[in-house]
């Protein structure tokens, strides 16, 4: 398996554009995770779905941030407009829900820096 | 409500030492612990979880965890430290259901030669 695959791997931008990140979960997995990470606030979770819908948003920080999951293999975290505090390395995860001990896997992670 | 605290951001072992990585745990069900890796550029990998049964569960690379249900704690540790073990350490916690593992803050292990 490839495992949970990401693109781009890393995004420069400047401030005021739409930046979209995408995520393909491994196959067979029915639960997806959008996380940030930054020196300052750590690992934060943004949104997770499961069965393609949308469970928790809380962690997404503004209006400015939006995640979509069309199907089970692929979602977007969409951030319209973009400011240079949203530089940081987003990541998604996958898991199998309905087991509580089943593990997330994690994507590479995209960097992305707004100028 | 879960929570997870390591309490160390950095831990400084020498190569051949034995580490160990603190985690405690605050969950109101029985808790399902994992520990995870992160290497400089990459995406977290998972290292172990303890689930049920057995208190030491051994996992990649050597390491294993201690869960101790009195201390509500799951330290990680290794025999015998290796300077490629040098990166970031997470600690996560689920009791029950379909919810996302939730993080600690990480804990940066160094490993000098």
């Amino acid at each position: 398996d490839a495992g949970v695959i990401q693109s781009p791997r890393h995004e420069v931008t400047e401030m005021g554009q739409e930046v979209t990140l995408r995520c393909k979960p491994i196959s067979g997995h029915n639960s997806l995770f959008w996380y940030r990470q930054t020196m300052m606030r750590g690992l934060e979770l943004l949104i997770y779905f499961n069965n393609n819908v949308p469970i928790d948003d809380s962690g997404m920080p503004e209006d400015r941030f939006s995640a979509k999951m069309p199907n089970a293999s692929f979602s977007t975290l969409k951030i319209q407009p973009s400011e240079p505090r949203d530089s940081a390395v987003y990541f998604c995860a996958s898991r199998i829900a309905g087991v509580s001990y089943n593990e997330q896997f994690f994507g590479p992670g995209t960097r992305l820096t707004v100028l | 409500a879960q929570s997870v605290a390591q309490p160390e951001d950095q831990v400084n072992v020498a190569e051949g030492n034995p580490l160990t990585v603190k985690c405690t745990y605050s969950v109101s069900g029985n808790p399902y612990l994992f520990w995870y890796v992160q290497y400089p550029n990459r995406g977290l990998q998972f290292l172990l979880k303890y689930i049920t049964g057995d208190n030491l569960v051994k996992g990649s690379y050597g390491f294993e965890a201690e869960f101790n249900k009195s201390q509500t704690s799951f330290h990680l540790k290794k025999p015998s430290a290796l300077v490629s073990d040098s990166a970031l350490y997470f600690c996560a916690v689920r009791d029950t259901g379909n919810t996302p593992l939730v993080f600690g803050k990480g804990t940066r292990l160094s490993v000098i030669a």
